[in-house]
């Protein structure tokens, strides 16, 4: 059974602060992982993908990825109240098993 | 804003009625799915279709029936649902299978 694991929270940050979620997979083999974004009523939303083990920052946005430890973070720095929402980690095994694999997402709130 | 659109937003069906959802993109995406998702819980893939043709069916039962008449076009065929089957519906698309998939607004069904 291929998992992705995430801490559900609810996860609070003062604003300002950096937020910082994380996820683990069980498949050593997976090439591709997804940070996806979450309004409470709304459809998913695409904010990070990466391939390679590193960091990829865009904006107020790092993603973090260690295949060793089969492992990738999202940092938010300088947290807004408008990213209170459910993060969910997507992987893609790859290798001809193209299924998205998503957790179960971390509900972040940032306290004004 | 989203560039795979969904009709309708919101359907309300009783069990024993025939509805119909409806999804397109005009990114020249190959690739096009649906999900549906619980609340609090990450998307479940129901189907994928890969150049028009399905290439995932993840035991779905039959009341859900898609059909993709072009590469920009994505139906799902609903009849005699059951209450339970009342959840977000959410089409996504990717330029193909494996690649980053992007999620339209999605429908709310709710079966009475």
């Amino acid at each position: 059974q291929k998992e992705v694991e995430q801490n559900s929270g609810p996860l609070s940050v003062p604003e300002g602060a950096i937020a910082s979620l994380n996820c683990t997979y069980s498949d050593r083999g997976s090439q591709s992982f997804f940070w996806y974004r979450q309004y409470s009523g709304k459809s998913p939303e695409l904010i990070m993908s990466i391939y390679s083990n590193g960091d990829k920052e865009d904006g107020r946005f790092t993603a973090q990825l260690n295949k060793a430890s089969q492992y990738v973070s999202l940092l938010i720095r300088d947290s807004q109240p408008s990213d209170s929402a459910t993060y969910l980690c997507a992987v893609n095994p790859g290798g001809g098993n193209e299924k998205l694999t998503f957790g179960t997402g971390t509900r972040l709130t940032i306290i004004p | 804003d989203t560039e795979v659109t969904q009709t309708p937003k919101h359907l309300v069906m009783g069990m024993t009625n025939k509805k119909s959802l409806k999804c397109e993109q005009h990114m020249g995406h190959r690739a096009m799915y649906w999900y549906k998702q619980k609340a609090k819980k990450p998307p479940e893939l129901m189907f994928v279709y890969s150049y028009e043709k399905l290439s995932i069916n993840e035991s779905v039962p039959s009341r859900f029936s898609p059909e993709c008449p072009n590469s920009s076009l994505l139906n799902l065929h609903l009849h005699a649902l059951q209450p339970e089957d009342s959840a977000l519906y959410l089409c996504a698309s990717s330029q193909m299978e494996g690649n980053t998939i992007y999620f339209g607004e999605g429908s709310w069904l709710t079966v009475v």
